[in-house]
């Protein structure tokens, strides 16, 4: 049972547009959310994080929404550079579970940015 | 600072073999988090360590082992191995308590 979902495997952008990556959540405990980047035969790198007390974060090009009502957040950039283009991840965690807190991923989106 | 070292970066084993996988936590870090990332199934988590105990677990067979040093250094094991365990495994370390993970280029396990 995927409880955080990535619903779209692929999304292709042209240099300098907006990039909207999407991800669903289904546990409604889960109160912290981040995103990921991966490159090719790279670990993922932490990109920009939100809390459940907030509906919006923003970090130079990086804006990630949350609508907790439809248990749902975007990851905005823009403008898109061709050095964007990587796998996605979304992951969520319930801080409220004490020491069985733990990051729960999303399958990942792999965007790419066309010159 | 160093960031999150995994050793060795490839690996070929054979269905049976046993492997123990390395990682170092960016110094300070005292949680290390090990997953298993394949094409359809993401990053799943295999477990946590935290000062020299396992903290949290996830729903691997019990194959799947690790531990954690004194130094906060951490390794995996897998006993028995099958096919299907070919994948990246990554590691990745925090400052505990935190849920911001920083993680290692990953070891690439091939199993024939």
């Amino acid at each position: 049972d995927q409880q955080v979902k990535q619903n779209s495997p692929s999304l292709s952008v042209q240099e300098g547009r907006i990039s909207i990556l999407n991800c669903d959540y289904t546990n409604s405990m889960f109160d912290y959310f981040l995103w990921y980047k991966k490159y090719p035969a790279e670990g993922p790198t932490f990109l920009i994080s939100i809390s459940s007390i907030k509906d919006k974060n923003e970090d130079g090009r990086f804006t990630v929404f949350l609508n907790k009502s439809a248990k749902h957040l975007s990851l905005h950039i823009v403008p898109s550079q061709p050095g964007d283009s990587a796998v996605y991840f979304c992951a969520a965690s319930d801080n409220n579970a004490g020491n069985n807190r733990k990051l729960i991923w999303g399958l990942g989106t792999s965007l790419a940015v066309n010159p | 600072k160093a960031g999150v070292t995994q050793t060795p970066r490839y690996l070929i084993k054979t269905r049976g073999q046993q492997v123990t996988l390395s990682c170092s936590p960016i110094s300070g870090h005292r949680s290390v988090s090990w997953y298993q990332q394949t094409p359809g199934q993401g990053l799943q988590f295999l477990f946590e360590y935290f000062s020299e105990t396992q903290r949290n677990k996830g729903n691997f067979p019990g194959r799947f082992s690790g531990r954690q040093f004194s130094n906060s250094r951490s390794e995996m094991n897998v006993s028995t191995l099958e096919l299907g365990d070919s994948a990246l495994y990554l590691c990745a370390s925090s400052p505990g308590g935190r849920n911001i993970q920083y993680f290692g280029a990953g070891t690439r396990l091939s199993v024939l």
